[in-house]
């Protein structure tokens, strides 16, 4: 089963800043943050992760709160090509090639 | 960058035949993984190879085979097809210890589209 909960749907307006929560309460020390998103029947597109630093690449930015409970990720300007299901999974990341797990997502919606 | 290629990208079976799908990793990707995501539903975990090697197994069936050759390509072997094998089979790859604090992330490529008559 998945380590996390998302909620199912979220709306956002063309060129706002969406925020994408996911709790993972019962988080390991040595478990990672990934986020990945897929856009309609296409392969699982990987964003970006932490452990529990925040984290910022050219996609989206990864807010992890000190207790590692929850994270957030940031995409700072919504385009309409964003629309997609969104994806929180922890894992074990050090050598390791541990499966990912995806739970039912987020499916964010960017309107115009 | 170079990415995961899958082929065929789309196949028709009927009832009963077999299937074979292949993965290419990225260049110097040692680790390759299966994942089915059938319609409506999240993608699902069905086997993976590091080093050609088996190193996890999820819910694969029986009817399925898998393995990983010497240049890390990879072929999911699937027989006796079903009509709830209909469904999309993404092939992730990734590389042991690359990157940084060894976290290792996983590169899905697009994808083969399978429909079972």
């Amino acid at each position: 089963d998945a380590k996390t909960t998302q909620p199912p749907s979220m709306d956002c307006a063309e060129g706002r800043a969406a925020n994408l929560p996911c709790n993972h309460s019962t988080i390991s020390g040595n478990e990672y943050v990934y986020w990945y998103r897929q856009i309609h029947s296409q392969g699982p597109q990987y964003i970006i992760h932490g452990l529990k630093n925040n984290e910022t690449n050219e996609m989206a930015s990864l807010i992890i709160t000190e207790d590692r409970k929850s994270s957030t990720l940031i995409l700072p300007h919504a385009t309409l090509r964003d629309t997609a299901v969104y994806y929180c999974i922890v894992r074990v990341a050090l050598y390791n090639t541990d499966k990912l797990i995806f739970g039912t997502g987020t499916r964010l919606q960017v309107f115009p | 960058a170079a990415g995961v290629i899958q082929s065929p990208r789309h196949l028709i079976k009927e009832k009963r035949e077999t299937a074979t799908l292949k993965c290419y990793p990225i260049p110097r990707h040692d680790t390759v993984y299966w994942y089915q995501q059938g319609p409506g539903q999240d993608p699902q975990f069905l086997i993976s190879f590091y080093e050609k090697m088996q190193s996890d197994k999820g819910s694969i069936p029986d009817r399925f085979s898998a393995q990983q050759f010497s240049d890390y390509h990879s072929e999911l072997n699937m027989s006796s097809l079903e009509l709830g094998d209909s469904a999309l089979y993404f092939c992730a790859s990734s590389l042991l210890g690359q990157e940084r604090g060894g976290s290792e992330t996983q590169y899905f490529g697009p994808g083969t589209r399978l429909l079972v008559l």
